[in-house]
């Protein structure tokens, strides 16, 4: 167990609809990342957030936002739904931005998009 | 920008025979490498990591990986092979000193025979 609660597991939902996804870091991180596993595109970095604050985007789509809380949650929103964002939904903890800190990873919530 | 090759979308070894997944990357700067090791159904958990210092790195479950700067390569090695061991593992870079944003490779999936 990382420590990294990520909710729901699983999630089904239609085209065009919006979803948001949760996550809980590790007690005392103040760094989260959302990355996207897909079985085209493999591992890819969303964004981070530290501290409450926009830190790094990488390849999130403008359908996509993300926010960090004051209890430093964070939560991910995808909006208008396709197909194509059916993936592995990974979110990931570390205490601090620093490159050679590690990372923890959840269990990731499963986007299924009909 | 950094990017992340992994030879051999998928590598077969006898249990007790030695375990060798290779890795190579691209980057300007000095990068910090990580191997991540992905069970079915489950998070991504660190098996290693190379941020300065000694070249060989020791991570869990008797893995090791050697940084060659000449060779720009990170690959990952194990004597002996177990059951255990049959899970998908993922070669990762960031930058020093950068926002932690890995830059994931296509993985390797590990399948160990009788």
């Amino acid at each position: 167990d990382s420590g990294v609660t990520q909710t729901p597991k699983h999630l089904i939902t239609a085209t065009g609809q919006r979803v948001t996804l949760r996550c809980s870091p590790r007690s005392g991180d103040l760094s989260v990342y959302w990355y996207q596993q897909s079985l085209d595109q493999g591992l890819q970095f969303l964004i981070q957030y530290y501290n409450g604050e926009e830190r790094a985007k990488g390849n999130i789509l403008e359908r996509f936002s993300a926010q960090q809380f004051p209890d430093l949650h964070s939560e991910l929103n995808l909006s208008s739904l396709e197909l194509g964002d059916s993936a592995l939904y990974f979110c990931a903890s570390s205490p601090t931005g620093v490159a050679n800190t590690e990372a923890f990873f959840g269990q990731g919530t499963r986007l299924t998009v009909v | 920008a950094q990017s992340v090759t992994q030879l051999g979308s998928h590598v077969s070894v006898s249990e007790g025979a030695l375990v060798l997944l290779r890795c190579n990357y691209s980057s300007s700067v000095p990068p910090y490498l990580f191997w991540y090791v992905q069970y079915p159904n489950q998070g991504l958990q660190l098996l290693l990591k190379y941020t300065t210092g000694a070249t060989l790195v020791k991570g869990i479950n008797g893995f090791e990986a050697e940084f060659k700067k000449s060779e720009t390569s990170f690959h990952l090695t194990k004597p002996s092979a177990h059951m255990s061991d049959a899970a998908e593992y993922f070669c990762a870079v960031t930058l020093s000193g950068s926002a932690r944003q890995l830059t994931f490779g296509s993985g390797t999936q590990l399948t160990v025979l009788p």
